[in-house]
């Protein structure tokens, strides 16, 4: 199936550092969503984009959306020990009219932020 | 709120046992989904249900797999025969609405383990 893919795999930065993931899409999207997961817990909404938008912020984080080459970005500003987890970007590619509810999600980024 | 139920956390069975995940979606929320996590293949939706009707099993491996939503409150995930392959963590999500610009909640997951 299509699936999201996270750039990079792995991504280790110290505190205070910015913090930048990359998710990689197929085929056209109407939505695209960013989540966390923390080891051993279940997935956190983070933020939505739709696809006629480019860029939202939300506190420390922004994430971009460029549909003519099917990424999306997720940047933490001023990175914490806090903000160690898995990252993953889900979208509604593949998705017809009567399936407009699934949610696609990557394999995901996951950031080590050093104290 | 207390956010998504779900139970066991744990669970250890040997090949062969009917394994029963349970799930208590937020109250109010319409819609309900089952994942399961792996190493290898991410995080893949298994079925979604509705209004607890099911909507989309596409995702359900094999008739070893089933599930059902008696009521608003409740679903369960049920694997009979456990095989070690089933070996994953399983995740229950809900949401408001159906839509794929609707933020998931998900439940902390069970981890499970077949011998």
């Amino acid at each position: 199936s299509q699936q999201g893919e996270e750039d990079p795999q792995a991504l280790s930065i110290q505190e205070g550092e910015n913090a930048t993931m990359n998710c990689s899409y197929k085929t056209s999207i109407n939505n695209l969503q960013w989540y966390r997961q923390n080891s051993g817990r279940g997935l956190v909404h983070l933020i939505l984009i739709r696809s006629n938008e480019r860029e939202k912020h939300s506190g420390r984080l922004r994430v971009t959306l460029d549909t003519s080459k099917k990424s999306s970005s997720l940047l933490i500003t001023a990175s914490r020990a806090a903000d160690t987890a898995s990252y993953f970007c889900a979208t509604d590619q593949g998705n017809s009219g009567g399936s407009n509810y699934k949610l696609t999600f990557g394999k995901g980024t996951l950031l080590t932020v050093n104290p | 709120d207390a956010g998504v139920i779900q139970s066991p956390r744990h669970e250890v069975t040997e090949m062969g046992q009917e394994v029963t995940l349970r799930c208590k979606p937020i109250s109010g929320h319409n819609s309900l989904f089952w994942y399961r996590q792996t190493m290898m293949r991410g995080l893949e939706l298994l079925i979604y249900f509705n209004n607890n009707v099911p909507i989309d099993d596409s995702g359900m491996p094999e008739d070893r797999f089933s599930a059902k939503m008696p009521n608003a409150s409740f679903s369960t995930l049920k694997i009979q025969p456990s095989e070690p392959r089933d070996s994953a963590v399983y995740f229950c999500a809900s949401s408001l609405l159906a839509g794929s610009w609707e933020t998931q909640y998900f439940g902390p997951g069970t981890r499970l383990l077949v011998l």
